[in-house]
């Protein structure tokens, strides 16, 4: 079985710009969460999306978004980069349990 | 915000020894604590979890205990292994699981 798939693995841009990630969870997991970490900190709640609609999302702006597509596979589009965006991001897959499969996690940096 | 907290951010223990991981919350709507375990460069791996209905849970060498009038969780690791070197955090959430707090994690390292 795959597991949680996470493109690309490393990330540049610069600030202003838009970055796009992507998620795969392990087949027949419904749910993605996303989460950042930033240095120094633990992992910050993004959103939550389950069946194809967003169901959660934390305390950030809404130039973070996203999408969950048909084969359950989502990406976390942040817009307007700034600096502090540079962390890792996250994503983890779940079906019905509270247990969330992580993947290995996408570095953004923004200069 | 912190909701969930691990006040000690570094642990070290001899193999063959018991290692404590302790965890906070301030949430009393919290019914589901989980633990992750994270290697470096990959993403963490569900280790253990309890439900708020439980004040432990154990799965051979590792226990999770929940103490919930003091808001506090902990991890046990008997006998603790060099492998178990990682950083662990501990995580959170309400019922139905729409949201999951984590912790800012303790990296546990194992001397042999």
């Amino acid at each position: 079985e795959a597991g949680v798939t996470q493109s690309p693995t490393h990330l540049i841009k610069t600030r202003g710009q838009q970055a796009t990630l992507r998620c795969s969870p392990i087949s027949g997991h419904t749910s993605v969460y996303w989460y950042q970490q930033a240095l120094g900190l633990g992992l910050q709640f993004l959103l939550w999306y389950d069946e194809g609609e967003e169901r959660n999302r934390g305390n950030f702006p809404p130039r973070f978004s996203g999408r969950q597509f048909p084969n359950y596979s989502s990406e976390l589009n942040v817009n307007a980069l700034e600096l502090e965006d540079s962390a890792l991001y996250l994503c983890a897959g779940a079906r019905g349990t509270y247990e969330q499969y992580f993947g290995p996690g996408t570095r953004l940096t923004v200069t | 915000d912190q909701q969930v907290k691990q006040n000690s951010p570094s642990l070290s223990v001899q193999e063959g020894r018991i290692s404590i991981l302790n965890c906070d919350y301030t949430n009393s709507m919290f019914d589901y604590f989980l633990w992750y375990k994270k290697y470096p460069a990959e993403g963490p791996t569900f280790l253990i979890s309890i439900s708020s209905i439980k004040d432990k849970n154990e799965d051979g060498r590792f226990t999770v205990f929940l103490n919930k009038s003091a808001k506090h969780l902990s991890l046990h690791i008997v006998p603790s292994q060099p492998g178990d070197s990682a950083v662990y955090f501990c995580a959170a959430s309400t019922w139905g699981g729409n949201q999951f707090y984590f912790g800012t994690g303790t990296s546990l390292t194992v001397i042999p």
